[in-house]
C-alpha cells in the first residue's frame, strides 16, 4: 500500500497570506490526524477528521480549519498566517479508532515570512 | 499541565550495545501509549504501542515496558544498529477520548556510533 501523501511538501508564505493543505490517507484509513510540529512546542495534535466529522479538535485559534471529504482525504487551512505558523505539518492516517497507532506522511515544512 | 516527558534528550550508544529510552508521564487516565521513531526530514514512524493493562511487549528488537505504579514507559532496543540513528517520542492516548489524539513527548535523539 502506498503511504501517506502530503502536498505541497514546502511552502513559503508572507505574513497574512493564507495557505490550505492537503493529506491523502493510506488506502482504507478513516480517521486523518493533523499535527504541528516545531523545535520549541514539539509534537501538537490539531485536529482529527473521521468519516468526514472533526472528532477532536487541539489548542489552536480559529485560524486554524480543516476538512476531509468522502474520499478519506483531507485539507486543513490556516488564515492570516503568522511567523510563529511556521513549522512542519504532519498528517497521519489510522486503521482503527481509539487505540493511537498511526502512520505519518512525510510533512508540509511552512515558512512564513 | 499534564504531559508526557523524557528524561534525557539525547542518548549516545555503541553500535551492538543495548539502548533504553525513557519516558514519564504524569496522566493516569491514559489507555494506550506508543513509540515513534523520526529519522531526519521523515515524518514519525510508528514502533510500537502497548495497552494500560499490559506490563511488557515484545516486537523485533523493541521492547516496551510500562510501570504504571511509577508512571513510567521504556523503549528498550537490542543490538543496536547505526539505522536506529533518531529521534524518539513517546505518546499516549487518554482512556476518555474516543479517536486517535495523540499527547507527544518532547523526544530523545538517539545516536548510535559506529
Amino acid at each position: 500500500k502506498a503511504g501517506v501523501t502530503q502536498t505541497p511538501r514546502y511552502l513559503i508564505k508572507t505574513r497574512g497570506q493564507q495557505v490550505t493543505l492537503s493529506c491523502s490517507p493510506i488506502s482504507g484509513h478513516r480517521s486523518v490526524s493533523w499535527y504541528q510540529q516545531t523545535p520549541g512546542q514539539g509534537l501538537q495534535f490539531l485536529f482529527e477528521y473521521f468519516s468526514e466529522t472533526q472528532r477532536n479538535k487541539g489548542n489552536f485559534p480559529g485560524r486554524f480549519s480543516g476538512r476531509q471529504f468522502s474520499n478519506s482525504r483531507s485539507e486543513m487551512n490556516v488564515s492570516t498566517l503568522e511567523l510563529g505558523d511556521s513549522a512542519l505539518y504532519l498528517c497521519a492516517s489510522s486503521p482503527r479508532t481509539g487505540a493511537g497507532e498511526q502512520y505519518f506522511g512525510p510533512g508540509t515544512r511552512l515558512t512564513v515570512t | 499541565g499534564e504531559s508526557v516527558g523524557l528524561h534525557l534528550p539525547t542518548l549516545s550508544v555503541q553500535e551492538g550495545d543495548n539502548s533504553i529510552i525513557n519516558c514519564a508521564y504524569s496522566n493516569s487516565a491514559s489507555d494506550y501509549f506508543i513509540w515513534y521513531k523520526q529519522e531526519s526530514g521523515k515524518g514519525p514512524q510508528f514502533i510500537i504501542d502497548i495497552r494500560s493493562n499490559m506490563d511488557k511487549r515484545q516486537g523485533q528488537r523493541v521492547t516496551v515496558l510500562l510501570n504504571k505504579t511509577v508512571k513510567h514507559l521504556s523503549l528498550q532496543i537490542a543490538a543496536t544498529q547505526p539505522g536506529d540513528s533518531a529521534v524518539y517520542f513517546c505518546a499516549e492516548k487518554r482512556a476518555n477520548n474516543a479517536g486517535n489524539m495523540l499527547t507527544f513527548g518532547g523526544g530523545t535523539r538517539l545516536m548510535v556510533k559506529p
